[in-house]
């Protein structure tokens, strides 16, 4: 069983639609978790963190951790066809770890 | 800062040669991290340094391959003895302990190698 697991997609929306991503992690050791954002060719580039359990808003992005039940997820208001990329959950252990990373979900969004 | 630069960006060789990549991190960046991705998946860890110290290696990551960061500068990852398994994109990324937010690490676009 893999460390973080995230369902690969891929997803399709239109433009203005809310979009859901998930994961879940089985190790009850991390701590801290995040959101990578991978276009295509490019390397991934962090989009936000989470520490433990709770949400966390930027602009049109929200994430949200379910310690208790090892759920993260990644709510986008508003897409735009400019968010279509791959978005990777990623796990820590404590700062300066290594990252643990989901298998990624590949979004499009339509205009 | 021109970020982190990788070389080459792209390698083709037969199986059972040996290729090296370079990774360039961020000056005054001291963690450096190797990762491995393939189409579909996400990148998957290989190795980390801290400064010269090599802190980590994967389990999964067999004895063709090695890597080094001599003075913590630059790093270099070669695979010896090369198959085809071994074709995907290898990531380079550097964070730096002193700022920048949790687990921030800047990667580069990566070198893909694909083993014929």
């Amino acid at each position: 069983q893999k460390e973080v697991e995230q369902d690969p997609g891929p997803l399709s929306v239109p433009e203005g639609a809310i979009v859901s991503l998930n994961c879940t992690y089985s190790n009850s050791a991390f701590q801290y978790f995040m959101w990578y954002r991978q276009y295509s060719r490019k390397g991934p580039e962090l989009l936000m963190y989470t520490y433990s359990s709770g949400n966390k808003e930027d602009g049109r992005f929200t994430a949200q951790v379910d310690k208790s039940s090892k759920y993260i997820s990644l709510f986008i208001r508003d897409s735009q066809p400019s968010d279509s990329a791959t978005y990777l959950c990623a796990s820590l252990y404590n700062q300066g770890g290594k990252l643990i990373f989901g298998q990624g979900t590949e979004l499009s969004v339509k205009p | 800062d021109t970020g982190v630069s990788q070389d080459p960006r792209h390698k083709i060789t037969k199986r059972g040669q040996n290729v090296t990549f370079r990774c360039d991190p961020i000056s005054e960046h001291n963690r450096l991290y190797w990762y491995r991705q393939t189409l579909g998946q996400g990148p998957e860890f290989l190795t980390y340094f801290q400064n010269e110290a090599q802190l980590e290696k994967s389990r999964l990551l067999s004895d063709r391959f090695s890597a080094e960061r001599p003075k913590g500068s630059f790093s270099t990852l070669e695979i010896q003895r090369t198959e085809q398994g071994d074709s995907a994109m290898y990531l380079c990324a550097s964070s730096s302990l002193a700022g920048g937010e949790v687990g921030e690490l800047f990667f580069g676009e990566g070198s893909r190698l694909t083993v014929l």
